[in-house]
């Protein structure tokens, strides 16, 4: 019963390649979530959605961008990949208005820039 | 700005043996706290939360306002407790953002 898939488990690309991350949730969450996750630095939070169009910076936005054109679907944008983007990225969603609410995770994506 | 610290990057605790996982955190109002953990080759998944109060495989945690910390505790640690530990937090004023910690890495010794 996978609830937040990521369209791919590894992802190759050269530098200064667009690479598009996509995620889907079928739970009807308002909010949904772009970390990228690295050891010794846990997660970090690129992005955030709330909405549909909605979006907020994270706390490391910078060589990132977001897309949000529907509820369920949620892009990650590297505009100009780079070495230091090689990391694994998570996405997750969680139900609005309930600041108890638990997030869920996707699979995860592998990243490798070259 | 809201943050949350893990001290420890690495634990190794002995089977058997009570297990304590630190994390301290800093908001202006009254977070929600968390606990996610991540096994082998698994998604990242909920372990628990403070405003529920509850023990989820023998886990608790107790939010110390006064000391800022959201500590997770389990008194006998299971060789399957092998795993990464991440606290979270979420601002309850405006929008929903969930920030963790750098998190854990607990290892259980047979």
């Amino acid at each position: 019963d996978v609830k937040v898939t990521q369209s791919s488990r590894y992802l190759v690309k050269r530098t200064g390649e667009k690479v598009f991350l996509e995620c889907v949730q079928d739970m009807d969450h308002e909010n949904m979530f772009w970390y990228r996750q690295d050891p010794g630095l846990g997660l970090r939070l690129i992005y955030f959605s709330y909405d549909v169009k909605m979006k907020e910076k994270g706390d490391i936005p910078e060589g990132y961008s977001v897309s949000r054109e529907k509820k369920e679907r949620f892009s990650l944008i590297l505009e100009s990949a780079s070495t230091n983007q090689t990391s694994m990225y998570l996405c997750a969603s969680s139900k609005m208005g309930q600041g108890n609410t638990e997030a869920f995770f996707g699979q995860g994506t592998r990243l490798t820039v070259v | 700005a809201q943050r949350v610290t893990q001290p420890e990057k690495l634990l190794s605790v002995f089977k058997g043996a009570p297990v304590e996982l630190k994390c301290n955190y800093s908001y202006s109002g009254s977070p929600e706290l968390f606990w996610y953990v991540q096994y082998s080759r698994q998604r990242l998944q909920l372990l628990l939360r403070h405003i529920s109060r509850e023990s989820i495989k023998g886990f608790t945690a107790d939010l110390n306002k006064g000391e800022t910390s959201f500590h997770l505790k389990k008194p006998f640690a299971q060789e399957e407790d092998s795993a990464m530990y991440y606290c979270a937090l979420i601002s309850n004023f405006g929008n929903e953002k969930l920030t963790f910690g750098t998190g854990t890495r607990l290892t259980i010794i047979p």
